[in-house]
């Protein structure tokens, strides 16, 4: 079965470091987004992707970046992790059109020390 | 951009008892609507969708969801609530972005408690 998976599923960090979010779907989709969650925030998006080589800001995109260089993978970098990007970190996919449903991963839960 | 409120943070309802979450969106023309429900530790799995046509729509386990044009709203309801629907549940509307793709934009949850 078709199915997006983030690795790791759990991290941390200290401030300052460097640090890569895998996410990796199944589904042959076109479009890929990441969302970071919080306590009376909802999900919020970061960056997204319509194709390889295409990376868009969300509304939350300072100190995130994010390349598309095949359809299956959508790294999210934090270039300096900060204690403020601590969140659970969700990547999801959809098939491309402005009907389509998206489709999540489990979350990777980030802690920056 | 779009908005998407969901009034209620916590909701706690009797297990069998009806259920009703509340969703409120602002946008101008027919907007494409989704309910999403997260279990605890999981990612987000939908719940259904509204695009056009029939205001009632009908969802997975048993969840279904009205459209409301006049009162911008697209509530979830449930007849029976059972132990296991505890959990968060996000409306969320299909925004158009600065760049001109389309993104969801998410309420910020209503988690749901179901009481013995």
């Amino acid at each position: 079965d078709a199915e997006i998976t983030q690795s790791p599923r759990h991290k941390i960090t200290e401030t300052g470091r460097q640090v890569t979010l895998a996410c990796h779907q199944t589904w042959n989709h076109n479009n890929m987004f990441w969302y970071r969650q919080d306590l009376g925030h909802g999900l919020r998006l970061i960056h997204y992707s319509y194709g390889v080589q295409d990376t868009n800001k969300g509304e939350v995109s300072d100190g995130y970046s994010v390349s598309r260089s095949n359809t299956e993978d959508l790294p999210l970098t934090l270039e300096s992790a900060a204690s403020s990007q601590t969140s659970v970190y969700f990547c999801a996919s959809s098939e491309g059109g402005r009907r389509s449903e998206q489709y999540f991963g489990p979350g990777t839960r980030l802690t920056v020390t | 951009a779009q908005s998407v409120t969901q009034p209620d943070i916590h909701i706690t309802v009797s297990e069998g008892a009806s259920l009703e979450l509340r969703c409120n969106y602002s946008y101008g023309a027919t907007p494409y609507l989704f309910w999403y429900v997260q279990s605890p530790g999981q990612g987000l799995q939908l719940l259904l969708k509204y695009f056009s046509g029939d205001t009632l729509v009908q969802g997975i386990k048993g969840f279904e969801a009205e459209f409301k044009r006049s009162q911008s709203s697209f509530n979830l309801r449930k007849p029976s609530v059972h132990w296991s629907d505890a959990a968060e549940y996000f409306c969320a509307v299909v925004d158009i972005m600065d760049t001109g793709r389309r993104a969801l934009t998410f309420g910020s949850g209503t988690r749901l408690q179901v009481q013995p």
